[in-house]
C-alpha cells in the first residue's frame, strides 16, 4: 500500500468553479501536511501547510485535515485558469529525514 | 531572490557515459535532497543528506551517487546512467527535516 494516494485526474472545470483536491495516507503518525502546486515545466512550490486537524485558508484556498480518516482535501474557491496545474499532497513527520508525496491531481481550469 | 538553480535542465546522453546533476541553493539550508518524478509514480526520493559530509539513501538509491562537500551544493552523479534513468529530476532544500522545500525547475535527462 502506497504511503499516499492521490487521484491523477485530470480534473477539467469550468472558471468560476469551487474544485476539490484529495489525498487518503495511510500513516497515522503524520504529524503534518502540505500542498505543493507545479506549473508545467517548474519545480512544485508549497502552496499550504498545517499540522492539525480542521481548515486552514489562505485566501480562496482552503486545506481541509480529517486525521480520523486520514483524509486531506484543498479546497480552491472562484478557480481560475492561472490555478491550472498540478496539485502533490505532502503529509509527513517532523524530525523525520524522508518526505512522502502524492502522484499529484492535475487541474485545468478553463476560461 | 531565493532559489534553488539546477543544471543542466535539459541533457540527452547514452548509456554508460557518467554525467552531472548540479544543484546550488543560496538560502543557507542544511537539508538538500534529490527526486526522481515519473508518471503514475509521482515523486520519489533518491538521495538526502542533512548537513555538510552527511548523506543518505532515499527510495531510490540505486544507480546514484551524491556529495554534500558545501553546505550551498549538492550534485547527483550517475556513474553509468541507463534508459531506465530517464527521468525529471529535481532538487529540492530546506531549513531541516519536516519543513516546506524549496524546488528547483527541474532536470530532465533523457539516456539512449
Amino acid at each position: 500500500q502506497k504511503e499516499v494516494e492521490q487521484d491523477p485526474g485530470p480534473l477539467s472545470v469550468p472558471e468560476g468553479a469551487i474544485v476539490s483536491l484529495n489525498c487518503t495516507y495511510s500513516n497515522s503518525a503524520f504529524q503534518y501536511f502540505m500542498w505543493y502546486r507545479q506549473y508545467s515545466r517548474k519545480g512544485p512550490e508549497l502552496l499550504m501547510y498545517t499540522y492539525s486537524s480542521g481548515n486552514k485558508e489562505d485566501g480562496r484556498f482552503t486545506a481541509q485535515v480529517d486525521k480520523s480518516s486520514k483524509y486531506i482535501s484543498l479546497f480552491i474557491r472562484d478557480s481560475q485558469p492561472s490555478d491550472s496545474a498540478t496539485y502533490l499532497c505532502a503529509p509527513g513527520l517532523y524530525n523525520f529525514n524522508k518526505f512522502y508525496f502524492g502522484s499529484g491531481t492535475k487541474l485545468n481550469v478553463k476560461p | 531572490e531565493a532559489q534553488v538553480t539546477q543544471n543542466p535542465r535539459y541533457l540527452i546522453t547514452v548509456t554508460g557515459k557518467k554525467l552531472t546533476v548540479t544543484c546550488s541553493q543560496n538560502m543557507n539550508h542544511e537539508y538538500m535532497s534529490w527526486y526522481r518524478q515519473d508518471p503514475g509514480l509521482g515523486l520519489r526520493q533518491i538521495y538526502y543528506s542533512m548537513n555538510v559530509e552527511v548523506t543518505d539513501k532515499g527510495d531510490v538509491p540505486e544507480g546514484y551517487k551524491v556529495s554534500r562537500k558545501e553546505k550551498r551544493n549538492f550534485p547527483l552523479i550517475l556513474e553509468s546512467p541507463s534508459p531506465n534513468q530517464t527521468s525529471l529530476y529535481f532538487c529540492a532544500s530546506s531549513t531541516g527535516s519536516g519543513q516546506p522545500q524549496h524546488f528547483g525547475d527541474g532536470t530532465r535527462l533523457s539516456i539512449l
